[in-house]
């Protein structure tokens, strides 16, 4: 069975600073792992995927995310923090067993301070 | 612009009611996915379809049911309102074949006072 286990529910840092936001998934097959954005009265959109190409994965907006299969692990960063990524980010895996099947973490909301 | 219409935007209902949920998935996906999100649960997986048939049950409640039709538009139909199924519906879509990826609406927000 699949599982996403997103480590804290708020994460708040200053404009400038680094992001992390983490991530850990359980998977019994290869899967396809992606970070998704909520912005406030919005639906969620797709900031990155890793579908076993690089494991460096670049996404919109600066952010990008590392995959360890060593530690089950698909966290998201970014170098320095700006006010309009105040968001909550979700962290997804997908595995494809005769059909797509998409489990969400619980989400991630992160402030941002002027 | 994701691709993915839901309607309406906005519904209050009273308890005990019945309301329908729309969506429209981006043209040629054949997968509709519906999800709830609510301060406490978070987010939700209810139901999905595929062409027309129900492919994969998640936490949907009995008076909840759902469909998808030959034009692939899917309607969430909630019966039985209570006070606790205030909440945004999103309704996603994905293509047949790829890696999965979903495309959401921009949700309806139901209100049930």
């Amino acid at each position: 069975a699949q599982s996403v286990t997103q480590l804290g529910s708020h994460v708040s840092v200053s404009e400038g600073a680094l992001v992390l936001l983490r991530c850990n998934y359980s998977s019994s097959v290869p899967p396809y792992l992606f970070w998704y954005v909520q912005y406030p009265n919005q639906g969620l959109q797709l900031l990155l995927k890793y579908t076993s190409a690089a494991t460096l994965v670049k996404g919109i907006n600066g952010f990008e995310a590392e995959f360890k299969k060593s530690e089950t692990s698909f966290h998201l960063t970014k170098p320095s923090a700006h006010m309009s990524d105040a968001a909550e980010y979700f962290c997804a895996v997908t595995q494809n067993t005769g059909g797509f099947k998409t489990i969400f973490g619980a989400g991630t909301r992160l402030f941002v301070k002027a | 612009d994701s691709g993915v219409t839901q309607t309406p935007k906005h519904l209050i209902t009273a308890t005990g009611q019945r309301v329908t949920l729309r969506c429209s998935p981006r043209s040629g996906d054949l997968s509709v996915y519906w999800y709830q999100q609510s301060l406490d649960q978070g987010l939700q997986f209810l139901i999905q379809y595929y062409n027309g048939e129900e492919r994969a049950k998640g936490n949907i409640l009995e008076r909840f049911s759902a469909q998808q039709f030959p034009d692939l538009h899917s309607e969430l139909n909630l019966s039985s309102l209570e006070l606790g199924d205030s909440a945004l519906y999103f309704c996603a879509s994905s293509a047949s074949f790829g890696t999965g990826e979903l495309f959401f609406g921009e949700g309806s927000r139901l209100t049930v006072l």
